[in-house]
């Protein structure tokens, strides 16, 4: 069973606070992704991390912005919440290595984000 | 760009039918292909692993095939029951250390 966590699960919040969503895992995964996900959308990858102090963009541009200080810990930070922040978040892990550099990705519950 | 697509959208079948759902994907160069459930309001469940190279997976009462040069893999469930309700999802893992893409999902109830 995948022990991956993400808290708050669900955050209603006014526009302009600053939030953090967080992501952690026990499984000794290097590799960790933050997806974005609006209702009957498909998920779009925002940020991954290769390993610690490495942290990369996906193919969504996000005004989020991610750090990866530790190999369980993999928070994503918005400085300013404003509606069309309002989304799904899932975290995710996967070993490193694998075939083609694949392995395969274990997530998380998910935040449900309501910016107002 | 690659672009995969799962028809249908949504699916309701009654309780132990046996029913095929379908991700097709637009560039065949893919390495593997991932089949994820996702209950409302939560994450993902892995369900199956294609590798690059295996045409089929199974696990339990579900089977997934894969189709390169077509474009396409089916994930087959026999016997459904009302606890198979859920959105199903296909993910295409390109080569190359590349991103991952998802499909929009197949929503699917199972009818008691």
């Amino acid at each position: 069973e995948a022990d991956i966590y993400q808290t708050p699960r669900y955050l209603v919040i006014g526009t302009g606070k600053k939030i953090t969503l967080e992501c952690s895992q026990t499984m000794g995964h290097d590799k960790m992704y933050w997806y974005q996900q609006d209702p009957g959308m498909e998920l779009h990858l925002i940020h991954y991390s290769y390993g610690v102090n490495s942290t990369e963009k996906g193919d969504l541009s996000s005004e989020s912005t991610v750090s990866r200080i530790r190999t369980e810990h993999f928070p994503l930070t918005l400085e300013s919440a404003r509606p069309s922040h309002t989304s799904q978040y899932l975290c995710a892990s996967s070993e490193a290595g694998g075939q083609e550099g694949y392995n395969e990705q274990f997530f998380g519950p998910g935040t449900r984000l309501t910016v107002l | 760009k690659q672009e995969v697509t799962q028809i249908p959208a949504a699916l309701s079948v009654p309780e132990g039918e046996n029913l095929v759902l379908n991700c097709s994907f637009t560039d065949s160069a893919i390495y593997n292909l991932q089949w994820f459930r996702q209950d409302p309001g939560k994450g993902l469940t892995s369900l199956l692993l294609i590798q690059s190279s295996q045409r089929e997976q199974t696990s339990g009462r579900l089977n997934a095939s894969l189709d390169k040069s077509s474009g396409r893999s089916t994930l087959y469930i026999a016997a459904s029951q009302p606890g198979d309700s859920a959105t199903y999802l296909c993910a295409v893992v390109p080569g190359g250390y590349q991103k991952v893409t998802f499909g929009t999902g197949t929503k699917l109830q199972v009818i008691p």
